[in-house]
């Protein structure tokens, strides 16, 4: 099953506007990572946020991790039109076969003009 | 520096056929993955490895195969093709999914008739 979970599935703002994205997991990680896709293209690596660390920032991104809702939300400032894309979360899943990212199903950004 | 490739990139296959996608990547990562992509699942983990030689099944991985002969390139193959695989491939890799990001090829967009 799936171990991230992002709410909403969709978002519709205005250019200028903040977007915020939330992700809800199910077991305990060592870190969470961000992932934006564009229409059609492969998924690139946003920011990354480790267990120990409450809020961490890149240019207009924000992510904050509460451990202890098993919570995290993405928070985009200033939206322009071409942050519209699907956004995902994704938490690694270790086993004796090594370390797996799994993804959530995604919030779909769409800033408008 | 090519990344992440992905070939065939388009392939429509009849039921009952069968299929390889090849993944190479160029930044010797030991991290290889293979996910598909559907309208509302988000990504689903196939099958990844953790190494040359080395294969593990993900969260979807019936009605696929894999193979990891060589460091750079990881296989995925259909052999008998069913419409529920109709999906959009992407494969992945990293130096470390624990703690570090995966990068992504631009995704193999497969449909069975």
């Amino acid at each position: 099953s799936q171990q991230g979970e992002e709410d909403p599935q969709a978002l519709s703002i205005q250019e200028g506007e903040n977007a915020t994205m939330n992700c809800s997991y199910k077991t305990s990680i060592n870190n969470l990572q961000w992932y934006r896709q564009n229409s059609g293209r492969g998924l690139v690596h946003l920011i990354l946020i480790r267990s120990n660390e409450r809020e961490k920032h890149s240019g207009r991104l924000r992510v904050t991790l509460d451990t202890s809702k098993k919570s995290s939300s993405l928070l985009i400032t200033a939206s322009r039109a071409a942050d519209t894309a699907s956004y995902f979360c994704a938490t690694a899943r270790s086993g004796q076969a090594g370390t797996a990212l799994i993804f959530g199903k995604g919030t779909t950004l769409s800033v408008s003009s | 520096n090519a990344g992440v490739t992905q070939t065939p990139k388009f392939r429509v296959l009849k039921t009952g056929q069968s299929m390889t996608l090849l993944c190479a990547q160029d930044m010797n990562h030991e991290y290889m993955y293979w996910y598909r992509q559907d309208p509302g699942m988000g990504l689903r983990l196939i099958h990844y490895s953790v190494g040359e030689g080395t294969t593990a099944k993900g969260e979807v991985p019936d009605g696929y195969n894999v193979s990891r002969l060589k460091k750079q390139n990881f296989l995925l193959g259909l052999e008998s093709a069913a419409p529920s695989q109709t999906s959009v491939y992407f494969c992945a890799s990293s130096t470390n999914p624990g703690s570090g990001e995966l990068f992504f090829g631009e995704g193999s967009r497969l449909t069975v008739l």
